[in-house]
This record gives C-alpha cells, sequence and structure tokens, in this order.
C-alpha cells in the first residue's frame, strides 16, 4: 500500500546548525506535501507545505525541497534555534475530493543543542 | 480563530467503560478527521467526514469504536468497551477542502485505559 518513509528518526544538532529531514513517498499520485511540527503535549501544527507544480518554497529559516521524479522531499530549517526542537512529521496527499488521506511519515524528534 | 477544540483533554478510565470524545471543528471547515497517536503505529486516520457525512472509516480498528458528527460544528468518537490497548492520544482535525488541503489539529485527548 502507500506509504511515507522518513529519516532519521531522531536528529541532534548545535544551535546555529542546520538540519535537514528526508522523506520518501510511494504513490506517484501525490501532489501535496506537508510538514508539521509537534511540541510535547500539543498537537501537530503545519509549518510549511508544498505543491508537485513547484521544486522549492521558502519561509524564513524553512525551506521544503520537492523531487517528484525520486519521489522524495525535504525539509530544511537553518539556523537551528533551541525552540526548533519537536518531533516533524512529513505527509503525501493527492488532495483530490473523494480520497482526501494524508499518509504520514513516521516522524523525526530533533534535539537543538544550546 | 479558536482552532480545533477537544474535550476531554485527559481521561482515565476503567477497563470495560465506555469513553466518549469530542470535537469542535473549525468554523466552515467541510472536513473532520479523527486520528490516534500511539509511539509504536505514529499517526493513524481513524475516519474521516465530509460535511458530516462518513467518507472512509477503514481506520477504525474495531465494532467497539464508532464515531459520529450530527452536525458542522460537533463530533464524537465513542469507545465501548475500551481496552487497556487502546490507550493513545486522539486529536481531531479539521480542514476545508479545496485546493489547499492543510488539515488543522486540535491539542489531543490523551487516554488511559487502565
Amino acid at each position: 500500500g502507500e506509504n511515507v518513509e522518513q529519516h532519521p528518526s531522531t536528529l541532534s544538532v548545535q544551535e546555529g546548525d542546520s538540519a535537514v529531514i528526508k522523506c520518501t513517498y510511494s504513490d506517484s499520485a501525490s501532489n501535496y506535501f506537508p510538514w508539521y511540527k509537534q511540541e510535547l503535549g500539543k498537537g501537530p501544527q503545519l509549518i510549511i507545505d508544498i505543491r508537485s507544480n513547484v521544486g522549492e518554497k521558502k519561509d524564513q529559516r524553512i525551506a521544503v525541497t520537492l523531487n517528484k521524479t525520486a519521489k522524495h522531499f525535504s525539509l530544511h530549517i537553518t539556523e537551528t534555534q533551541p525552540e526548533d526542537s519537536a518531533v516533524y512529521f512529513c505527509a503525501a496527499s493527492r488532495g483530490t475530493s473523494g480520497t482526501y488521506k494524508y499518509i504520514f511519515g513516521t516522524g523525526t524528534r530533533l534535539k537543538v543543542l544550546a | 480563530d479558536a482552532g480545533v477544540i477537544q474535550s476531554p483533554r485527559h481521561e482515565v478510565t476503567e477497563m470495560g467503560q465506555e469513553v466518549t470524545l469530542r470535537c469542535k471543528p473549525i468554523s466552515g471547515h467541510d472536513y473532520l478527521f479523527w486520528y490516534r497517536q500511539t509511539m509504536m503505529r505514529g499517526l493513524e486516520l481513524l475516519i474521516y467526514f465530509n460535511n458530516n457525512v462518513p467518507i472512509d472509516d477503514s481506520g477504525m480498528p474495531e465494532d467497539r469504536f464508532s464515531a459520529k458528527m450530527p452536525n458542522a460544528s460537533f463530533s464524537t468518537l465513542k469507545i465501548q468497551p475500551s481496552e487497556p490497548r487502546d490507550s493513545a492520544v486522539y486529536f481531531c482535525a479539521s480542514s476545508l477542502g479545496g485546493l489547499r488541503n492543510t488539515i488543522y489539529f486540535g491539542e489531543g485527548s490523551w487516554l488511559t485505559v487502565v
């Protein structure tokens, strides 16, 4: 069936360094790829998303890249700060009515060391 | 906007008891989702509704689980009878269908069945 693989499962970086999280999806019909950040005791919150007609999107220190041919997409966080410490989830979706499902990755626990 | 509102935030119940989790989606959203999160299985979609109608309940684990959406501003997820393996965080989420497809999550209901 459809699945999304996410790596690494844990990631520790020094404050100020960059962090990269990678996801690979299996459903070639996927066309919408959101990233969520989940802090301890809270629900996942959308931080950035990208559609299949775009190769890269940036929002301040966060960027997402998409390679449709290889079916993988990545989250890049630059100049990491302690408040970036959280669990990050990628997801893939077809985004069409009637098949409104996200397939989530297994999550990456990011620790930013001060 | 108040966001997706869930209650209760925490519930501890004895095995065999009925549990009812409640959700108020974001006003105007036409999709509502129930997810379950565990360490072992990550984020699992249990069921989702479109315009109050259940569209896909293939993720509901057993007949002990049921969900209703009597109107656009309220949904319940019921477990009867509850079992220890149902212990998890249950998230309600909502979305406005269409091009963006972003799903917004509530803070979750932390269920412990002893």
